[in-house]
């Protein structure tokens, strides 16, 4: 799996878009981009992912750099349920091995 | 719809007694199958992973085993359990193209 830095946390005000930022300058080409997010006491929930192209589900949409460095996830109306650590992970599609790093702690504020 | 159940939701074992749980997934078939562990204040750690009846793969040696007796079931085992042990251990399954992985609720487990 390819490095990811995220910040350590975040605050977003109730209602608000959430745009949580994920570097992963050392990508490689079939490497894919994955956001989970992890809910205190609860196993990780998938969020989305992508390859190249932005990306939209029903939770979130996922914005990729044209050079694939970075991402941003967007949670578009935060709500208080939101609140969760949330984890970007840089992964090829045939790997095995998840491999989630400390994550960004978003609080949601109402 | 594919569901994965993981048990018990959670455990008090005292040190050195035996340890098993037990995760079950429902609608799929041939799952990659995954345990993984977070200590309190940590990040997940992968255990074991699985691709296929009896197929285990250790990530970490330490004194936890896995089987996989049939295709959708993944056992987590200890013979003594020790101080260590203690975390939020998960229960994942994924599809063998690796789309996105989903979890079980956990078992918090305490060694006591």
């Amino acid at each position: 799996d390819a490095k990811t830095t995220q910040p350590p946390s975040m605050d977003c005000a109730e209602g608000r878009a959430a745009n949580l930022p994920c570097n992963h300058s050392t990508i490689s080409g079939n490497e894919y981009v994955y956001w989970y997010r992890q809910i205190h006491s609860q196993g990780p929930q998938y969020i989305i992912h992508g390859l190249k192209n932005n990306e939209t589900n029903e939770m979130a949409s996922l914005i990729i750099t044209e050079d694939r460095k970075s991402s941003t996830l967007i949670l578009p109306h935060a709500t208080l349920r939101d609140t969760a650590v949330y984890y970007c992970i840089a992964t090829g599609a045939g790997s095995y091995q998840l491999t989630f790093g400390k994550g960004t702690k978003l609080s949601v504020i109402p | 719809s594919q569901t994965i159940h993981q048990w018990p939701a959670t455990l008090v074992q005292p040190v050195g007694s035996p340890l098993s749980l037990e995760c079950t997934v429902e609608g799929t078939s041939n799952p990659n199958l995954y345990w993984y562990r977070q200590a309190a204040g940590r990040g997940l750690q992968l255990l074991f992973y699985s691709v296929g009846i009896g197929q285990i793969s250790s990530e970490v040696p330490q004194n936890l085993s896995a089987s996989r007796p049939q295709d959708r079931q993944f056992i987590l085992s200890s013979k003594k359990l020790l101080l260590s042990d203690s975390g939020f251990y998960l229960c994942a399954w994924s599809s063998p193209a690796n789309y996105g992985y989903t979890f079980g609720s956990g078992t918090r487990l305490t060694v006591v």
